[in-house]
């Protein structure tokens, strides 16, 4: 089965500043795909970044990145130069491989406040 | 571009009363997910379609049921809603081979039952 963890429940951050939210992943299929979602307090999901688990590189996407260690089953999320509304929860999660079950199993969250 | 789009945004039902949610994917997504987001709590999986037929089910009450139409918009039913079923529920829809798979949520219901 698959199963995400998110350790950080909350984190706060200085505006202008680098944060890294952690996630931890655990599965047995060799193909899946790891998501990063955004969802303020208004609620909607808003993605933002994406890694496979067969991409060479890590995954950037403008202020953000996903440091992706394989071998330790993390996918970390770095977000550069924190703004403000930047405020908001903060999912990983985890898709199988395709032909299987291609359901999204979401992690805790981790809440994340930028002071000014 | 197209997204996802979810009707209504707000519900407010009483107990034992009913409910319809509907979802209309992106055009030529060939999957839909529906979730449930309770207060502070992650998504859980409820049930998906594969080109109109379900394809896989999660922690969905038998008082739900769900349904794919031939235009490829999805209801979820609700029948004698509890207090317990107050939460978001989110419609996704993606395509198989695309980039990210093309995974997009829609706005989101949210669902309050008093």
């Amino acid at each position: 089965a698959q199963k995400i963890t998110q350790t950080q429940p909350g984190m706060f951050v200085q505006e202008k500043e680098a944060v890294t939210l952690d996630c931890t992943y655990d599965t047995s299929d060799p193909s899946y795909g790891l998501f990063w979602y955004k969802q303020p307090s208004s609620g909607e999901m808003i993605f933002l970044i994406y890694q496979g688990s067969y991409d060479q590189q890590n995954a950037t996407e403008g202020r953000y990145s996903l440091n992706f260690q394989k071998a330790r089953k993390s996918a970390n999320l770095v977000i550069s130069a924190s703004q403000l509304g930047d405020s908001a929860m903060y999912f990983c999660a985890m898709r199988g491989p395709q032909g299987g079950s291609e359901k999204l199993v979401f992690g805790k969250g981790t809440k994340l406040t930028v002071n000014p | 571009a197209a997204g996802v789009i979810q009707s209504p945004r707000h519900l407010i039902k009483e107990k034992r009363e009913t409910a319809t949610l509907k979802c209309y994917p992106i055009p030529r997504h060939d999957t839909v997910y529906w979730y449930q987001q309770g207060p502070g709590q992650d998504p859980q999986f409820l049930i998906s379609f594969y080109e109109k037929m379900q394809s896989d089910k999660g922690s969905i009450p038998d008082r739900f049921s769900a349904q794919q139409f031939s235009d490829y918009h999805s209801e979820l039913n609700m029948s004698s809603l509890e207090l317990g079923d107050s939460a978001l529920y989110f419609c996704a829809s993606s395509l198989a081979g695309a980039p990210n798979y093309g995974y997009t949520f829609g706005s989101g219901t949210r669902l309050t039952v008093v």
